[in-house]
């Protein structure tokens, strides 16, 4: 199985802030890549699909980058909706793998 | 409106059946593959189980193998996920989600609400 390791556990930043999550996959993965916010209680939502293509109706301030095996989600100015749960997921192998997980809490 | 609505989670005794269903609305279903997605609590999500939009084509996580079983129903645009032999270690919120026209571009566009399934004695 490919693993997807996600950096830092935990993040603590201000509304303002420009925030980078990091996703190492184990294997290269192309681009196959899909970003997710979760907060408490709520299901995932997509954010960013084929490492940085934007859903519609995501706020431009997300992004992502990446390819083969580092990938990066960027938020460039966070704002007080965006404090939640992030994780990465890889869909280019079964079983299709998802990251630990990258909490953005209010420092 | 776009929705996916799970139903048929519960508690259940380890070595006990369940079977779940998630009703789809407001988009051609039968065009779309469609997963099963859980998570445990306090943990990240694990993807269970994929199904082709004619429902040809499966694929599966190797910790459900032989034990769960996806289908779906096209003209009653109905997910399912029968579950057998049931385990603690499957307790978890189980999601619908919804996926590509390809069933190989495995990123999930649209979630349910889930349900969660209890494997206790």
């Amino acid at each position: 199985d490919i693993q997807m390791t996600q950096s830092p556990s935990t993040l603590s930043a201000t509304v303002g802030d420009r925030v980078t999550i990091t996703c190492r996959a184990s294997q290269s993965i192309s681009s196959w890549l899909a970003w997710y916010q979760q907060k408490p209680g709520k299901a995932p939502k997509l954010l960013i699909y084929k490492a940085s293509s934007l859903e519609s109706g995501v706020p431009s301030r997300f992004s992502g980058s990446g390819s083969g095996t580092e990938f990066t989600l960027t938020i460039s100015s966070l704002q007080p909706d965006d404090f939640a749960t992030y994780y990465c997921q890889q869909y280019n192998r079964y079983p299709w793998t998802f990251g630990q997980g990258t909490k953005v809490e209010i420092k | 409106e776009v929705e996916l609505v799970e139903y048929g989670g519960g508690l259940v005794q380890p070595g006990g059946s369940l079977r779940l269903s998630c009703a789809a609305s407001g988009f051609t279903f039968s065009s779309y593959a469609m997963s099963w997605v859980r998570q445990a609590p306090g943990k990240g999500p694990e993807w269970v189980f994929v199904i082709s939009g004619s429902g040809a084509n499966t694929y599966y996580a190797d910790s459900v193998k032989g034990r769960f079983t996806i289908s779906r129903d096209n003209s009653k645009s109905t997910l399912f996920l029968q579950m057998n032999s049931l385990r603690v270690e499957d307790t978890a919120v189980y999601y619908c989600a919804k996926g590509s026209i390809l069933v190989d571009r495995g990123y999930f566009d649209l979630w349910g609400r889930g349900t969660l399934v209890t494997v206790s004695s």
